[in-house]
């Protein structure tokens, strides 16, 4: 069975950084590449960030670019995000889902198939 | 970035009801859309993809279609488990987006 485990959340103060653990079992880790998606109640569901399998492919929503980093530890089953300079507006829950999906026309076409039970940010004074 | 525009943002129904979602893209995405169903306090789940496929242990009652920029999520007989929060995300390109989430009450 599938499990990922979110963990690192906590409330900040604006300009601080935190970091973001989501730990996988029940697959394959080191074959899929994981995205981090966030809610909140402003803004809905939003995608935020990916990491390819081996970890040399990442991308970043506009909103966190610069400010977060994306990484994984295949041989621990780890994937991260470290998040610094946290401004208010990063308050959510934020989620770890793993991608399904394949590559066809020169494009690749993944979606979330599992998703961990999320983990509470809060960035206030 | 392409924005995803669910309808209704609610809808009231009944149990046995057959119900219709629709997601709108602002740009042509093929079929690369899926939908999830959000229950309080719990993560999404993911329920159809490809715009049609149904997700391993969904249940039967839940349809997918639709291509290009308009797609629908339709359930033939609403059972109490389905009062829940959907949405659909494009995964035509990056950033993926959600559409806002459509709730589904009971009447």
């Amino acid at each position: 069975e599938v499990q990922l485990v979110e963990s690192g959340g906590n409330l900040v103060q604006p300009g601080g950084s935190l970091r973001l653990s989501c730990a996988a079992s029940g697959f394959a880790f080191g074959s899929y590449s994981i995205n981090w998606v966030r809610q909140s109640l402003e803004k809905g569901l939003e995608w935020i960030s990916y990491i390819g399998h081996t970890g040399d492919e990442k991308k970043y929503a506009d909103s966190v670019r610069g400010r977060f980093t994306i990484s994984r530890d295949n041989a621990k089953n780890l994937l991260y995000l470290q998040m610094n300079s946290l401004r208010e507006d990063d308050t959510a829950i934020y989620y770890c889902a793993k991608d399904r999906g394949h590559c066809a026309g020169g494009g690749c076409y993944r979606y979330h198939d599992s998703w961990g039970q999320g983990t509470l940010v809060t960035v206030s004074s | 970035d392409i924005q995803m525009t669910q309808s209704p943002s609610t809808l009231s129904a009944s149990v046995g009801d057959r119900v219709t979602i629709t997601c709108r893209a602002s740009q042509v995405i093929s079929s690369w859309l899926a939908w999830y169903q959000q229950k309080p306090g719990t993560a999404p789940r993911l329920l159809i993809y490809q715009a049609s496929n149904l997700e391993s242990g969904v249940p039967s009652r839940f349809s997918g279609g639709g291509s290009g920029t308009e797609f629908t999520l339709t359930v033939s007989s609403l059972q109490p488990d389905d009062f829940a929060t959907y949405y659909c995300q494009q995964y035509n390109s990056y950033p993926y987006t959600f559409g806002q989430g459509t709730k589904l009450e009971i009447k």
